[in-house]
């Protein structure tokens, strides 16, 4: 099976400007997460959908973060305006049931400058 | 207070040498927990499930010690593709499945 995707791989963009991440799960999986890995730190925990129902948002920074997942499919991940603090990987994950480790994408490795 | 806590190395070995990672979690109510491999500039992929019974897969071997809270990695005869940064991975009981990552720790094994 396909893994999930995530487009683009790098992103550099300047400072006040905005950038949409874009990630395609596994078909049939009903979970996705978002995480976000800044230099030197953990991977952390963004938010998690159940198809399209955000059932978890509580690692989302700041709202000039907005995901979405329209139909249940694919998700996007906006950041509006980028500052420099929002430089990182940004990986995505799905998985089939909500009790197992699951699948990341490559990440999207974003630059703020 | 993190988490998860792990030594982030570097941990550098001869191959066929053995290798154990340690890995502390501060929360009992810890429900799940994994071992992720990270090879550089690449996303994390699962390495194993570790469990109460402990759990073996082929040279790898992991543990999980609640009541000390700390899941261990150990990796037999390295070989120099084992070079990575190793994940430890909890999820919390009332926090569904989302992770808690460790920093990681990296591993060279040298010819």
């Amino acid at each position: 099976e396909a893994g999930v995707t995530q487009f683009p791989s790098h992103s550099v963009i300047e400072k006040g400007q905005t950038v949409t991440l874009r990630c395609d799960p596994i078909s049939g999986h009903d979970n996705l997460y978002w995480y976000r890995r800044v230099m030197g730190k953990e991977i952390k925990f963004l938010l998690h959908f159940v198809k399209e129902s955000k059932q978890d948002e509580s690692g989302m920074p700041n709202n000039r973060f907005l995901a979405e997942r329209t139909g249940g499919t694919y998700s996007t991940l906006k950041v509006q305006p980028a500052e420099l603090e929002d430089s990182g990987v940004y990986f995505c994950a799905s998985s089939r049931t909500d009790n197992y480790g699951y699948t990341f994408g490559s990440g999207t490795r974003l630059t703020v400058v | 207070r993190k988490e998860v806590e792990q030594d982030p190395g570097p941990f550098n070995v001869p191959e066929g040498a053995t290798v154990a990672f340690n890995c502390t979690y501060s929360n009992s109510a810890s429900q799940s927990f994994f071992w992720y491999r990270q090879d550089c500039r690449k996303e994390p992929k699962l390495l194993m499930s570790v469990y109460s019974s402990g759990n073996e897969d082929g040279r790898f071997t992991a543990q999980l010690n609640r009541a000390s809270q700390y899941i261990s990695l150990l990796i037999r005869d390295s070989k120099l593709s084992d070079s990575a940064t190793y994940l430890c991975v909890v999820t919390l009981m009332n926090t569904g499945n989302q992770f808690y990552f460790g920093t990681g720790t990296s591993l060279t094994v040298i010819p």
